[in-house]
C-alpha cells in the first residue's frame, strides 16, 4: 500500500517553463524527504522538511512542508533539461519504539525538452 | 567512504532458481533498508534492520524472501524459487539512528527471472 501519492504521474515541459509536483497523503509524517532518480540508478537524496510549513530551497528547487505534515510540493521555477528524471517524496513514520521507517511516493517522471 | 554498495548490478535467474544479493551500507549508519522498484514505480518498502535486528517486513515479502544482517554490517537479501514478478529492482539504503531519516541509497541490483 503506497502511503503517499505523487501527482502528476508524468509531467512533460518545455526548457524555461516552471512546474509544481505535489505529494499527498493522509497520514502524518514526522519528516518528508524529496528524491531524484536516474535511469538505472539509486534515489539521490535532495532535501528534508520537518517542521510543519517549512519551505526550504535548493537553487531553483522550493520545497514545503504541509502544515499538517500530511503533504508537500516540489516547484522548479526555469526548468532545464538536467532537471529530467523521476522525482520521488518520501515520509519518514515515527513509531512508538523509536524506530522509524520511510515509505515512498508513486513519483513523478519529469521530462524537460530543450 | 564509498557510500552504500549492491552487488550484483545485475542479475539474470532462471524462474525457480535461487538469488542472493549483498549491500554494504554506509559504515556509520546502523540502519539499513531494502526496497524493490518497478518499472516507472515509487520504491516499495521490503524490510528494515536496525543494527542486526530486523525491526520491520513488509507484507510484500513472502516467505520465499529473507533477509539478514548478522552483525549489524552488511546484509544480504535472498529470494528462493524466484518467479517472473519477481522481477525488479531492489534498492538498498542506509541511515544514522536519528528521528528524521534520511536515507542513502546503493545503485541497485536488477533482477530479470526469465
Amino acid at each position: 500500500t503506497q502511503l503517499l501519492e505523487q501527482s502528476p504521474q508524468f509531467l512533460s515541459i518545455q526548457e524555461g517553463e516552471n512546474l509544481t509536483v505535489y505529494c499527498n497523503s493522509s497520514s502524518v509524517f514526522s519528516s518528508l524527504q524529496w528524491y531524484r532518480q536516474e535511469p538505472g540508478e539509486g534515489p539521490v537524496l535532495l532535501v528534508t522538511v520537518v517542521t510543519g510549513g517549512e519551505v526550504k530551497k535548493l537553487k531553483r528547487l522550493t520545497f514545503q512542508f504541509g502544515d499538517a505534515r500530511k503533504d508537500s510540493s516540489l516547484h522548479i521555477t526555469a526548468a532545464q533539461p538536467g532537471d529530467t528524471g523521476l522525482y520521488l517524496c518520501a515520509g519518514a513514520t515515527l513509531w512508538s519504539g523509536g524506530a522509524n521507517n520511510l515509505f515512498f511516493g508513486t513519483g513523478t517522471r519529469l521530462t524537460v525538452i530543450p | 567512504d564509498t557510500g552504500v554498495s549492491q552487488d550484483p548490478r545485475h542479475k539474470i535467474t532462471k524462474r525457480g532458481q535461487n538469488v542472493t544479493f549483498r549491500c554494504d551500507p554506509i559504515s556509520e549508519h546502523n540502519r539499513l533498508y531494502w526496497y524493490r522498484q518497478t518499472l516507472g514505480q515509487g520504491p516499495e518498502f521490503l524490510t528494515y534492520f536496525q543494527n542486526e535486528a530486523q525491526l520491520e517486513k513488509s507484507r510484500l515479502l513472502s516467505d520465499r524472501f529473507s533477509a539478514e544482517r548478522p552483525k549489524g554490517s552488511f546484509s544480504t537479501l535472498e529470494i528462493q524459487r524466484t518467479e517472473q514478478g519477481d522481477s525488479a529492482m531492489y534498492l538498498c539504503a542506509s541511515s544514522l539512528t536519528q528521528v528524521h531519516t534520511e536515507a542513502f541509497f546503493g545503485q541497485g541490483t536488477r533482477l530479470t527471472v526469465v
